[in-house]
């Protein structure tokens, strides 16, 4: 089945850790996004990237950083630098082009400890 | 500035009811996506309907139509005959073509509650 998987579901991290978040899709989509999601709030963009070994910043990338090295994968890191770091972390996938929706993965919750 | 705003943080409607979610846009680029999602407690997001900027005519899925006033900046979602497995928030987002680099924004979501 063709989907777009992230890891781990919940995730508990110390204060001052570095985590990495998962992102997988094997929907063959050049467009993956990662969002920040708190409670009773909108989907904020942190990073995004149109194509392998690219990606742009979103609207809050400080303290959090990306790779794209295969198509398939796009990975977050939530670093040291990032000072509220609980939230729900959502990513997704896309074909490139205005006319295309989003596949999401089913979310990781990250709660700092 | 916000790109994208929905006005109505929580409704409550009457099931069988019908229901108008409002989403206005901000955007100079001539090329652009409008999408809707659903986001039951359960946290997945699930696509319900695309209006694309250059169509010429609202876009329905369904019990799901898009009431698209261009010159407004207007993509309202409007769902008929309500069901209680409605209730959800939804979220109004937009990508625009940028020549190429396509961010995809979303609203701060409405809180749809619908009563038996």
């Amino acid at each position: 089945d063709g989907g777009i998987t992230q890891s781990p579901k919940y995730l508990f991290r110390k204060e001052g850790q570095n985590v990495t978040l998962s992102c997988e899709q094997n929907l063959n989509h050049d467009a993956m996004y990662w969002y920040r999601q708190d409670p009773g709030q909108g989907l904020r963009l942190i990073y995004y990237s149109q194509i392998v070994n690219d990606f742009q910043k979103g609207d809050i990338a400080e303290g959090y950083s990306v790779s794209r090295e295969k198509k398939e994968s796009f990975p977050l890191t939530v670093t040291s630098a990032q000072k509220n770091p609980t939230a729900f972390y959502l990513c997704a996938s896309s074909m490139r082009g205005v006319n295309t929706e989003a596949f999401f993965g089913q979310g990781t919750r990250l709660t700092v400890v | 500035a916000q790109k994208i705003t929905q006005t109505q943080p929580g409704m409550f409607v009457q099931e069988k009811e019908a229901v108008t979610l409002d989403c206005t846009y901000d955007t100079s680029d001539p090329s652009y996506g409008l999408f809707w999602y659903k986001q039951p407690s359960s946290g997945e997001m699930i696509f319900l309907i695309y209006q694309g900027s250059y169509d010429q005519q609202n876009a329905t899925e369904g019990r799901y139509s898009l009431n698209f006033q261009k010159a407004r900046k207007s993509a309202n979602l409007v769902i008929s005959a309500s069901q209680l497995g409605d209730s959800a928030m939804y979220f109004c987002a937009m990508r625009e073509a940028n020549f190429g680099n396509e961010k995809l924004t979303f609203g701060t979501g409405t809180r749809l509650t619908i009563i038996p």
